[in-house]
Order: C-alpha cells, then structure tokens, then sequence
C-alpha cells in the first residue's frame, strides 16, 4: 500500500463548479500536508500549506486536513479554465529526517 | 523569485551511455533535490543533498549518482542508462539545512529523458 493515495482523474467540470480533491495517507507521523499546482510541461508549485488538522483559505481556494480519518482536501470555488493543471497532494513529518510524499496527482480540467 | 533551472528540456541518449543531468539554483538554498515523475507513481525521491558536498541517498537511487560541487549546483548522473530511466526528472531546492520537514521546494521545469 502506498502511503499516500491520489485519484489521478482525469476530472472534467464546467467552469464556475466547485471542485474537490483528496488524498489519504496511512503515516499518522504525518503533520505538514502540502497542495502542489503542476501545470503542463512544468514543474510542481506549491498552492497551499497547513500544519496539522483545520482548515486553510486562500481566495477560491481552501484546503482541508482531517487527521483523525487521514484524509486531506482541497476545494476549489468558482472553478476558472486557468486552474487546469495537475494537482499533487504532498506531506511529511515533524522530525528532521522526514521527507516530503508526494501523491501521484490528480488531472483537473476546467471546460469554458 | 527562487529560480531552478535545468540544463535541458529534452534528452534522447541510447542505452549504455553515461548521462549527466543538471541543476541551478540562484537562492543560495541549502537543500537540493533530485525527483523523477511516472505516470501513475508521482514523484519519487532519487538522491538529496543538504550542503556542499553532502549527499543522500532517496527512496530509488539504484542506477544514479549525484554532486554537488558547489552549493547553487546539484547534478544526476545515470552511470549507464537504460530504458527503464527514461521518465521526467525533476529537481528542487528548499531554503533550510538540517531537515525537510515541511519546507516549501522549489522546482526546475523538468527534463523529459528518452532513452533508446
């Protein structure tokens, strides 16, 4: 089993819908839980960062951390055509030999 | 703005030949790292380095070597390529020395590896 699982789509849904990502890790280790944007032919940007569970908003954009169910999101509102990418879901632990998982990402497209 | 910069966007080498990939930074970051990007299997980590000079070994650095020679530099070397290595090899940088917990990377744009 991986320890961190991805749906890797692809996802297709009109512009101005409200879109849901996920990932579940198994590591309970895990504490930073990261959202990458990775556009064609380019590499991966971070998005969002949370430490530990809550919530985090940024614009459209919210991410989500359940610890208790290992289970990460992130929302996206009013969906634009330029937030089709590839989206990878990433964590890693507290301690300084932690390294960062990354998901295998999920397609997201975005028709006008 | 951090800027990672990699030495190619597409290779074509044949089996058996001897590959170096590189990798600048211009941010003066401590951490460095090597990935490479499967469909289907994410990235993965190849090789890391947290200085000059230092390296670490990832989850899969069978068939590959790093070094860093100087601290803006990280380079992956594939011995002896094969067909398995082709894939997109992405590298990274991250501010901090002494852990890479939690720490914004940094990526290149990629280099699209075939070989034949």
């Amino acid at each position: 089993q991986k320890e961190v699982e991805q749906d890797p789509g692809p996802l297709s849904v009109p512009e101005g819908a409200i879109v849901s990502l996920n990932c579940t890790y198994s590591n309970s280790a895990f504490q930073y839980f990261m959202w990458y944007r990775q556009y064609s032919r380019k590499g991966p940007e971070l998005l969002m960062y949370t430490y530990s569970s809550g919530n985090k908003e940024d614009g459209r954009f919210t991410a989500q951390v359940d610890k208790s169910s290992k289970y990460i999101s992130l929302f996206i509102r009013d969906s634009q055509p330029s937030d089709s990418a590839t989206y990878l879901c990433a964590m890693s632990g507290y301690s300084s030999a932690s390294k960062i998982i990354f998901g295998s990402g999920t397609r997201l497209s975005i028709r006008p | 703005d951090v800027k990672v910069t990699q030495s190619s966007r597409y290779l074509v080498k044949r089996t058996g030949e001897k590959v170096f990939l590189e990798c600048v930074q211009d941010m003066d970051h401590e951490n460095m790292f090597w990935y490479r990007q499967d469909p289907g299997l994410g990235l993965r980590l190849i090789y890391f380095s947290y200085d000059v000079k230092m390296k670490e070994k990832g989850d899969i650095p069978e068939g590959y070597s790093v070094s860093r020679e100087k601290k803006e530099r990280f380079s992956l070397i594939l011995e002896s390529a094969s067909t398995n290595q082709t894939s997109m090899y992405l590298c990274a940088s991250s501010l901090t020395g002494g852990g890479v917990q939690g720490e914004t990377q940094y990526f290149g744009p990629g280099t699209r590896l075939l070989v034949l």
